[in-house]
């Protein structure tokens, strides 16, 4: 059971926005801003769509936008497309100096 | 461009040992610390481990803790992770990845935020 909480799936049409959750606790995402989030495609590494919350990459789209509040932490894709269809994690520093990741949850773009 | 070359995967049995390397270009290595993650079959990501740009911090997942080491030469660009009691469970591919943090910050904080760039994987399975 991982310690960051991810809903195990979502899904939206082309064009329309969604937004995955990642809820931790008061010893890492409540503790610091420093969440990432990947997007992982079948078969390959994950890629990094978000750091420090909310900050992208250089090459990622701007759809892809971070927020957190309080103890959670989201990740919102707008203008949804084909190519978005993959698996969504996000991770948090610790207060044990560890990392941890959240469970996954798989985007479906109908 | 930051390239990761893993190599070291492979079949082992149970409580056998195993290391796996990653060799990295691209970037200046002994900047930045460096990451170990796994992926059991059918399963999310899994943190294994965190060494820093030096090698002077060292940190696991409770999971790993005592059987796993990694070390790094970064006169050799090269990050590894040496396996040792090996356990079905520990059958995954295991990724190779350098740390965002730059080498000032952390220094001055002792935070790090995680995973940037990641190598291609290496898949180790234990099985009799």
């Amino acid at each position: 059971q991982s310690a960051l909480t991810q809903p195990a799936s979502v899904s939206g049409s082309p064009g329309q926005s969604i937004t995955i959750s990642c809820t931790g606790s008061s010893r890492d995402v409540g503790a610091y801003n420093y969440v990432s989030w990947y997007q992982q495609h079948p078969g390959k590494a994950p890629k990094l769509m978000i750091y420090e919350v909310s900050w992208r990459p250089s090459g990622v789209s701007n759809r892809f936008s971070g927020s957190k509040s309080g103890i959670t932490a989201s990740l919102t894709i707008s203008g949804l497309q084909a190519e978005d269809e993959a698996d969504y994690y996000c991770s948090s520093y610790t207060t044990s100096s560890t990392l941890e990741f959240g469970g996954g949850t798989k985007l479906t773009v109908l | 461009q930051v390239y990761l070359v893993q190599s070291g995967g492979g079949v082992v049995r149970p409580g056998g040992s195993l290391r796996v390397s990653c060799e990295a270009s691209g970037f200046t290595f002994s900047g930045y610390g460096m990451h170990w993650v796994r992926q059991g079959p059918g399963k999310g990501l899994e943190w294994v481990a965190f060494i820093r740009y030096d090698g002077r911090n060292k940190y696991y997942a409770d999971s790993v803790k005592g059987r796993f080491t990694i070390s790094r030469d970064n006169s050799e660009n090269t990050v590894y992770l040496q396996m040792n009691r090996l356990q079905a469970e520990d059958t995954a591919v295991y990724y190779c990845a350098k740390d965002q943090t730059p080498k000032f910050y952390y220094d001055a904080s002792g935070y790090y935020y995680g995973p940037d760039n990641w190598g291609q994987g290496t898949l180790v399975t234990v099985s009799s």
